[in-house]
């Protein structure tokens, strides 16, 4: 079946660390592969995304590429801010969007 | 893109009564999904709401709990029936964009109850 797995947490960081948060996934095909953040008292957002194999998804000095050969989806970001401090979730989703997987969610607190 | 909002934004209820939570989207949109999100944990997918039909529940939901409605392509409510402090969760609106497969969110709804 269809499953993300994602490091789990919490990580807790130094400002302008560098951040790699691991995504695994498992599923047959190309599924479009997404990071979502949820900061603390909201919703979650669309962070980044890649549709593709090889594809590169980048916002706000985060990156992730699809990487069919080993199906991971890591995240990473060569400098990170307190603001960054959130809670980052890994998913993947089939048919549009209308069946979405997501995984445990990795919380990062990023300390001065 | 969608803009999604929900109400109430957060609400203390005491054991034994039920809350409705209004989802509303800024465009029409074939299906609306409720999530739920326990503390700490990750997103649990509750139904799929479709416009002039039964909602599709699953595994481990079931409608005379988490009863949802949906009368228009830009409009539904979850209400969460007779509240155990286990419901304390919270509870999040989303509706998918088919074309990018991009789900978004409203800014969820965070129950406690008592």
């Amino acid at each position: 079946g269809n499953s993300v797995t994602q490091m789990e947490g919490p990580v807790t960081l130094s400002e302008e660390a560098f951040l790699t948060i691991n995504c695994t996934y498992t599923a047959t095909g190309y599924p479009s592969l997404f990071w979502y953040v949820q900061y603390p008292g909201e919703g979650l957002q669309l962070l980044l995304k890649a549709t593709k194999a090889d594809d590169k998804g980048s916002n706000k000095g985060f990156e992730a590429t699809y990487r069919k050969e080993t199906t991971s989806f890591h995240l990473e970001k060569g400098s990170v801010q307190v603001s960054d401090s959130a809670v980052y979730f890994c998913a993947l989703s089939w048919a549009n969007g209308n069946q979405f997987y997501f995984g445990t969610g990795t919380s990062l607190t990023v300390i001065p | 893109s969608a803009v999604i909002s929900q109400k109430p934004s957060r609400d203390i209820c005491q054991r034994g009564t039920s809350l409705t939570i209004q989802c509303q989207v800024d465009s029409q949109v074939t299906m609306m999904f409720w999530y739920r999100q326990q503390p700490g944990q990750s997103l649990t997918l509750i139904a799929t709401a479709n416009q002039g039909s039964e909602a599709t529940y699953e595994s481990g939901f079931v409608i005379d709990k988490f009863p949802i409605s949906r009368p228009n392509l830009t409009f539904s409510t979850l209400t969460v029936s007779n509240m155990s402090p286990e419901d304390s969760s919270i509870y999040l609106c989303s509706v998918a964009d088919r074309n990018t497969g991009e789900l978004f969110f409203g800014e969820g709804s965070r129950l406690t109850v008592l």
